[in-house]
């Protein structure tokens, strides 16, 4: 089955650590997002891929970093510089375009708490 | 700048009541697309809908229709009789360049049975 698949579910951190969620899709899309999600907040974007070796910073980029050396993966780094990161990441992704309103279809989540 | 605005926080209705969730948008654009999605407890959003706003007809799929008007910036999504399955959180959802989705805060829905 196709899909987007995010590892693990539940993430711990301690102070000053790095800590990276993985997101990988079979769904032979080009573009991939990363989105966090805090209770009443909705969600928002963090980086986003539209091919591979490319990525731009979405409206929260700060205290993370990604990377795309792989069309199939898009994985995150939730640095030691985001100094409240507790919350719940969503992973998504679409055919490409450089216009909008491509569907954007998402994984389950990895849900990421500070200890 | 595109804005979504969900106003309901939380809404509960008793099973097979018919509901209405409300989502005001603002955007420049003057062709766009606007969205809809379910994300129950699991924590996956599921795509619903999407619309084009060229086609400002309303749309029936089983229990679930929208009612798209540009003359106010809505799309509103409703359910009839409602069912304790529908129980999630809805957010409805405008894209912008580069498809860049921006998102209501969405509206958690209970189901009573």
């Amino acid at each position: 089955d196709g899909g987007i698949t995010q590892s693990p579910k539940y993430l711990f951190r301690k102070e000053g650590q790095n800590v990276t969620l993985s997101c990988e899709q079979n769904l032979n899309h080009d573009a991939m997002y990363w989105y966090r999600q805090d209770p009443g907040q909705g969600l928002r974007l963090i980086y986003y891929s539209q091919i591979v070796n490319d990525f731009q910073k979405g409206d929260i980029a700060e205290g993370y970093s990604v990377s795309r050396e792989k069309k199939e993966s898009f994985p995150l780094t939730v640095t030691s510089a985001q100094k409240n990161p507790t919350a719940f990441y969503l992973c998504a992704s679409s055919i490409p375009g450089q216009g909008a309103g491509n569907i954007q279809y998402f994984g389950a989540g990895t849900r990421l708490s500070v200890l | 700048a595109q804005k979504v605005t969900q106003a309901q926080t939380e809404i509960s209705v008793v099973e097979k009541e018919d509901v209405t969730l409300d989502c005001v948008y603002e955007t420049r654009d003057t062709t766009y697309y606007l969205f809809w999605y379910k994300q129950p407890p699991s924590g996956e959003l599921v795509f619903l809908i999407r619309r084009n706003s060229f086609d400002e007809q309303n749309e029936i799929s089983g229990r679930y229709s929208w009612n798209f008007q540009k003359s106010t910036s809505s799309f509103n999504f409703t359910i009839t009789a409602s069912q304790v399955v529908d129980s999630a959180v809805y957010f409805c959802a405008l894209p912008h360049t580069g498809n860049q989705f921006y998102f209501g805060t969405g509206t958690s829905l209970t189901v009573i049975p």
